[in-house]
């Protein structure tokens, strides 16, 4: 079945380890996003990529960096993870910048004690 | 700055009507989506609007009126199986979803 896959589903790390989650999606989508959701609030954008090869900030890019080597694959690092960074992210893809259907995958829990 | 605005949580009862209200204030305008998310999954594409007026899919509709920044959501035949939290993001001048915080729509039988 087409869609996207997130990795790890769900992780405890330790703070000021380092951690990367991964994204792989099979709907040669151009457009792929990581978002975070906290409780009480809405999604919010931490880094995008248009097309492979590209990457841009969102609005909550601070401790995370991204990589697009190819269409399929959207990683995202936290270089040294802190408590804050205690959230669900979720890997989502579009066909295209400006269409709008966001395709998303089934989330990554993430705990940093 | 950009805003969304939907209630906290709301609760109806099973077979009747809901709508879900939704308004907003970004930077630009390209569309509006709604997206429905059940407890621990994913976020799922329910409707979008870009032009004024509503919008039918089965059960479900959603309105748009661009000029009074607002939007709704309207769940008609309501079943348990919609309860779920409601997500109104509309779509900036930079094609960026701004996302609400969701409403939490409690279905009691």
């Amino acid at each position: 079945i087409a869609g996207i896959t997130q990795a790890p589903t769900s992780q405890i790390l330790a703070a000021g380890r380092r951690m990367t989650l991964r994204c792989t999606q099979d709907m040669r989508h151009n457009a792929m996003y990581w978002y975070r959701q906290d409780l009480g609030l809405g999604l919010r954008l931490i880094h995008y990529s248009n097309t492979a090869g590209t990457t841009g900030k969102g609005e909550v890019p601070d401790g995370y960096s991204v990589s697009r080597a190819n269409t399929d694959d959207f990683p995202l690092t936290l270089a040294s993870a802190v408590p804050s960074q205690t959230s669900v992210y979720f890997c989502a893809s579009s066909a295209g910048e400006d269409t709008g259907e966001l395709f998303f995958g089934e989330g990554s829990r993430l705990t940093v004690l | 700055g950009q805003n969304i605005d939907q209630p906290t949580e709301m609760t109806a009862t099973e077979g009747a009507i809901v709508q879900i209200n939704c308004t907003y204030q970004t930077s630009g305008f390209n569309g509006l989506f709604w997206y429905q998310q059940h407890a621990g999954e994913a976020p799922t594409f329910l409707s979008y609007n870009v032009l004024d007026g509503l919008e039918e899919k089965g059960r479900f509709s959603s309105f748009l009126s661009r000029s009074k920044g607002y939007s709704y959501l309207l769940l008609k035949e309501l079943q348990m199986k919609d309860s779920a939290s409601y997500l109104c993001a509309p779509r900036d001048s930079n094609y960026q979803l701004i996302w609400g915080a969701g409403t939490k729509l409690i279905i009691k039988p």
